[in-house]
């Protein structure tokens, strides 16, 4: 089992929809969770950091953490084209030291204007 | 901008050719490391340096070595390429838990 399942869909939805993006963790010691937007042929964009379980929203961009079901959520609402892009979850055991962040494998989200 | 840069861009190698990635990493940031992405795939970890040292390694062999300079920038070396080396090389910069990307260097192994 990987520590880290995305589904990687493709997922496609008009604009204007309301997405929801998931990762599932096997590693209870995962604490810090984030999301990030890779647009084709560029670096990952950190979008979202949370710690520990909850919620945190950012204009149209919420982020959910469920550390009881080892699930994280990121909900885009009134998508936009520009919201195009591959959504990746990552998440590590401590602040720094030498732990590594572990991605999930990524989810293609189209929207069509 | 996350202010972390990469060079070069592109880049097309020979298989057993040696490469070297270059990053300068955000202001104020003592922590880089590197990853390694593969065409429809999440990134994956190759080491971290912390003041120059290295301090956590992934699943990756010894051909794959690093350096990290006083001014916090940072190399990645690669000998003996493979065609699976062909990716996405991605380095990130780190203040606490929040690691910051350049925009990657692709590598193509012919």
């Amino acid at each position: 089992q990987k520590e880290v399942e995305q589904d990687p869909g493709p997922l496609s939805v008009p604009e204007g929809a309301i997405v929801s993006l998931n990762c599932t963790y096997s590693n209870s010691a995962f604490q810090y969770f984030m999301w990030y937007r890779q647009y084709s042929r560029k670096g990952p964009e950190l979008l979202m950091y949370t710690y520990s379980s909850g919620n945190k929203e950012d204009g149209r961009f919420t982020a959910q953490v469920d550390k009881s079901s080892k699930y994280i959520s990121l909900f885009i609402r009134d998508s936009q084209p520009s919201d195009s892009a591959t959504y990746l979850c990552a998440m590590r055991p401590t602040q720094g030291g030498s732990e590594k962040l572990v991605f999930g494998k990524g989810t293609k989200l189209t929207v069509n204007p | 901008e996350t202010g972390v840069t990469q060079s070069p861009t592109h880049l097309i190698k020979t298989r057993g050719q040696q490469v070297t990635l270059r990053c300068s990493s955000q202001s104020g940031h003592n922590t880089v490391s590197w990853y390694q992405q593969a065409l429809g795939q999440g990134p994956q970890f190759i080491f971290q340096y912390y003041r120059e040292e290295e301090n956590g390694r992934g699943n990756f062999p010894p051909r794959f070595s690093g350096l990290q300079f006083p001014n916090y920038s940072s190399e990645l070396n690669v000998n003996a390429l493979e065609l699976d080396d062909s990716a996405l090389y991605l380095c990130a910069s780190s203040s606490g838990a929040q690691a910051f990307f350049g925009q990657g260097t692709r590598l193509t192994v012919v």
